[in-house]
């Protein structure tokens, strides 16, 4: 199975800055990552596809990149609503496999 | 635009068997792939497996072979999955997701995503 390790696990920001958040497979998913945001009680919502395609509707702030076995997710410009946990997903081989997660949180 | 509604929670005891339902609307279904993935309480997203009605294919995480099965109602559009022989590790949010495909490049995502529902092993 491919292993994915996200990291940080958790980070505390404030409005206005910008997050940056790692993804590394433990073997070569080419450009099959996805990152996911999930707030408390909700289901995980789509905001990357394919290492740095923006969904459509979800905001210019989001931005993502990488290849091979590390990416990236970068919030610039922290908003109230993005206090959320984040996950990486590759599609690249089944099982598909999520990163544990990083939690952003008010400092 | 397809939008998913998943059955409510349920309690099950140990040994026991759960059904969950997800049902479509909007969107095609047959050709869609359905994928499931659970959350335990406080934990990450682990994926089940998936689904594709047109080609009657399912396919599995090794991890639930043997007590897994996914169905579909084309009539109904909806998708159902069955987990059996529960035990209190399989306590979590089931959630089904739409796998969206970029038919050029094979890029797969999901989106839409079920509401989820609360599976509770419990004696």
């Amino acid at each position: 199975d491919v292993q994915m390790t996200q990291s940080p696990s958790s980070l505390s920001a404030s409005v206005g800055d910008r997050v940056t958040i790692t993804c590394r497979a433990s073997q070569t998913i080419s450009y099959f990552l996805n990152w996911y945001q999930q707030k408390p009680g909700r289901a995980p919502k789509v905001l990357i596809y394919a290492t740095s395609t923006l969904q459509s509707g979800v905001s210019s702030r989001f931005s993502g990149s990488g290849s091979g076995t590390e990416f990236t997710l970068t919030i610039t410009n922290l908003q109230a609503e993005d206090f959320a946990t984040y996950y990486c997903q590759q599609t690249y081989r089944t099982p598909v496999t999520f990163g544990g997660g990083t939690k952003v949180d008010v400092k | 635009q397809v939008h998913l509604v998943q059955s409510g929670p349920e309690v099950k005891k140990p040994g026991s068997s759960v059904k969950v339902s997800c049902k479509a609307s909007g969107g095609p279904f047959s050709s869609s792939t359905l994928s499931w993935v659970r959350q335990a309480p406080g934990l990450g997203l682990e994926w089940l497996g998936n689904i594709t009605p047109l080609f009657a294919r399912a396919d599995y995480a090794q991890k639930f072979r043997g007590r897994l099965t996914f169905t579909t109602d084309e009539p109904t559009r909806t998708s159902y999955m069955e987990l059996r022989s529960l035990t209190y590790e399989d306590t979590a949010v089931y959630y089904c997701a739409t796998e969206r495909l970029d038919r050029t490049t094979t890029y797969n995502w999901y989106d839409p995503w079920g509401q989820g529902t609360q599976v509770i092993v419990s004696s």
